[in-house]
């Protein structure tokens, strides 16, 4: 079966850096996403990673080594209105998104 | 990036009545929308994907004849909860891609519907 894993929870302080882990087998890949959800909204997108690497985007970086199945999400200089879900999506071999369940990342001042 | 609108954003029913939601694209053709369901504290769930001029296609589970998806124009998709009940209620959010973002695949979310069904 298909199946993405990333953590439930964490938790972190503000101003500090926090790294969110996302493992999948899918059949085939794509590309990988990564979301973020605040409560009772929809997710905004916040990167797209095809290739093996980090990319960059400002506080926000993201990496991605297909041959081990893993990407990371990587927030610096936490602000605590990121505190939100992270969501980790997986385009498979037929060009589904497959989801994982997100998590949920606190911050404290 | 792309401009997803969805509407109404909270709607509040009875039981056995039909709700629309729609769902635009606003600068952007969209050749393909997906709906999805997600409950309290759950990712989403994909419900269905329709391009436009096309039947949806239905994930397994979902119920085709009470989930009725019209893609009629490159930007709108409306979703209808027909005979609405209780456990119908949730967030439906819409997403869009395709035009100029179709080689990246990137989705547009809309804002979200949640339902209520009294």
């Amino acid at each position: 079966g298909q199946n993405i894993d990333q953590p439930t929870e964490m938790t972190a302080t503000e101003g500090a850096i926090v790294q969110i882990n996302c493992t999948y087998q899918t059949s085939g890949f794509n590309g990988l996403f990564w979301y973020q959800q605040h409560a009772g909204e929809a997710p905004t997108f916040l990167s797209y990673n095809v290739l093996d690497g980090l990319e960059e985007k400002g506080r926000f970086s993201s990496f991605l080594s297909r041959s081990k199945g893993y990407s990371y999400l990587l927030l610096k200089e936490l602000q605590m209105k990121d505190s939100a879900s992270y969501l980790c999506a997986v385009k498979d071999s037929n060009y589904q998104l497959i989801w994982g369940a997100g998590t949920k990342l606190i911050i404290k001042p | 990036g792309a401009v997803v609108s969805q509407h109404p954003s909270r709607v509040i029913c009875k039981s056995g009545t039909s709700v629309k939601i729609e769902c635009r694209s606003l600068d952007f053709q969209a050749t393909t929308m997906f709906w999805y369901r997600q409950f309290p504290k759950q990712s989403l769930m994909l419900m269905a994907t329709s391009n436009e001029g096309s039947k949806a296609t239905y994930e397994q589970g979902v119920e085709k004849d009470k989930f009725l998806i019209n893609h009629a124009s490159l930007t709108l998709s409306t979703l209808t909860v027909t005979s609405a009940h209780p456990e119908d209620s949730s967030f439906y959010i819409c997403s869009a891609s395709g035009g100029k973002y179709g080689d990246s695949g990137e989705l547009f979310f809309g804002e979200g519907s949640r339902l209520t069904v009294l």
